[in-house]
């Protein structure tokens, strides 16, 4: 059973549309993460967040922008979307210590034509 | 960023074979984690190692954390197919984020 929900699976897009990519978890956890991921190779950390109205920009690049307004809710949106964009996308909480490891969601592959 | 480096980045074997997948990095790990990951799902939680030297068993799975926790290894014992799939090691420096290494794509040919 899931504790931390993404949607769509699965997004094939035009380019210069607007998307946005849902996170919810009902773990009560503070921190939460976003990953870009090309399939089979390593994970990019591109937004964290360790609550509520705070955010900040990972490793990796990304034009994507993300909100934190509730605990639970993560979303990350792409105002124009365009065919680098074409990734898997993961989103992941932890405990406070990060004792438990991170919860990953399972993903959102989008597809931008 | 610091880097973990795993090795190797390929692995095809048969099943019933041994096989040890390894993750290394030039700075001290505050705790280090292994994940499996499946095809289209996110990776999955498998270990988390603290003390240096320490040895954890899970099923057919042993990892263990180098003396000066700078590494870590999985060996698995008779592989099956089930076993496929990218296995990622996961470090913490200090009081830093969690670091994903480069990933073992591991394959169980039946």
């Amino acid at each position: 059973e899931a504790d931390i929900y993404q949607t769509p699976r699965y997004l094939v897009i035009g380019t210069g549309k607007k998307i946005t990519l849902e996170c919810s978890q009902t773990m009560g956890h503070d921190k939460m993460y976003w990953y870009q991921q090309d399939p089979g190779m390593e994970l990019h950390l591109i937004h964290y967040s360790y609550g509520v109205n705070s955010t900040e920009k990972g490793d990796l690049s990304s034009e994507s922008t993300v909100s934190r307004i509730r605990t639970e809710h993560f979303p990350l949106t792409l105002e124009s979307a365009r065919p680098s964009h074409t990734s898997q996308y993961l989103c992941a909480s932890s405990d406070p210590g990060d004792i438990y490891g991170y919860t990953f969601g399972s993903g959102t592959r989008l597809t931008v034509v | 960023t610091q880097l973990l480096e795993q090795s190797p980045q390929f692995l095809s074997i048969q099943e019933g074979e041994n096989l040890t997948v390894y993750c290394n990095s030039s700075s001290v790990f505050s705790s280090l984690q292994w994940y499996r990951q499946e095809p289209g799902e996110g990776p999955v939680l498998l270990v988390t190692v603290v003390t240096g030297g320490e040895v954890k068993k899970l099923k057919r799975l042993t990892f263990q954390f180098g003396d000066a926790r700078k590494d870590s290894s999985l060996h698995i014992t008779a592989a099956q197919p089930g076993d496929t799939g990218l296995y990622l090691c996961a470090g913490v420096f200090g009081n830093e984020k969690l670091t994903f290494g480069t990933g073992t794509r591991l394959t169980i040919i039946p």
